[in-house]
């Protein structure tokens, strides 16, 4: 049972336009949410994260939005490179509810930004 | 920091055989995690540790898998005996309050294993 899911495996962006990667989460305990960016035989690198009291945070090209009732959030990437080619995973933390620092993630979605 | 560095990048062994992935953390952190991603599974926690002591092994998926971190910079993950379905990248992790907030985990770059 996937706690947290990202149900497009795949998005293909035009370089200059927005990418807008979703998120759904079931646990309502969660309250603590992260992007994590995956280049090809690396790591995953922490992007962006949003506490369960905002409902957006933004850092330079990249906006991660949270809508609790429905049990989403979304990133967004204005303009998009091709440098962010890469696979982009959302997480969930519980950080009061249950194990601090334990992250669950989702599946994951490559996104494709074509020059 | 060199950041999160993991050992070998690339393991090929035949099922049966042993099977020993390193880990070496963030220095001062103090939560260290073992995971692994498959296609199908996706990125999945094996356990994690805080302060040395295993806290959460439940992802752990048989006996045949077993980790220990004997101090503070330094982890292992241990698979005995291998089986052509333990095929997968398995990352190390850390986190801790340098970090600046436990959540934000620090990932090494991974061991591509296949066992044969």
């Amino acid at each position: 049972d996937q706690q947290v899911k990202q149900n497009s495996p795949s998005l293909s962006v035009q370089e200059g336009r927005i990418s807008i990667l979703n998120c759904d989460y079931t646990n309502s305990m969660f309250d603590y949410f992260l992007w994590y960016k995956k280049y090809p035989a690396e790591g995953p690198t922490f992007l962006i994260s949003i506490s369960s009291i905002k409902d957006k945070n933004e850092d330079g090209r990249f906006t991660v939005f949270l809508n609790k009732s429905a049990k989403h959030l979304s990133l967004h990437i204005v303009p998009s490179q091709p440098g962010d080619s890469a696979v982009y995973f959302c997480a969930a933390s519980a950080r009061y509810g249950g194990s601090q620092g334990n992250l669950i993630f989702g599946k994951g979605t490559k996104l494709s930004v074509k020059p | 920091d060199a950041g999160v560095i993991q050992s070998p990048r690339h393991e090929v062994t035949e099922m049966g055989q042993e099977v020993t992935l390193r880990c070496k953390p963030i220095s001062g952190h103090d939560y260290l995690f073992w995971y692994r991603q498959t296609m199908m599974r996706g990125l999945e926690l094996l356990i994690y540790f805080n302060n040395n002591v295993p806290i959460d092994d439940s992802g752990m998926p048989e006996d045949r898998f077993s980790a220990k971190m004997p101090n503070a910079s330094f982890s292992t993950l241990k698979i005995q005996p291998s089986e052509p379905r333990d095929s997968a990248v398995y990352f190390c992790a850390s986190s801790g309050r340098l970090a600046g907030n436990y959540n934000e985990q620090f990932f090494g770059p991974g061991t591509r294993l296949t066992v044969l």
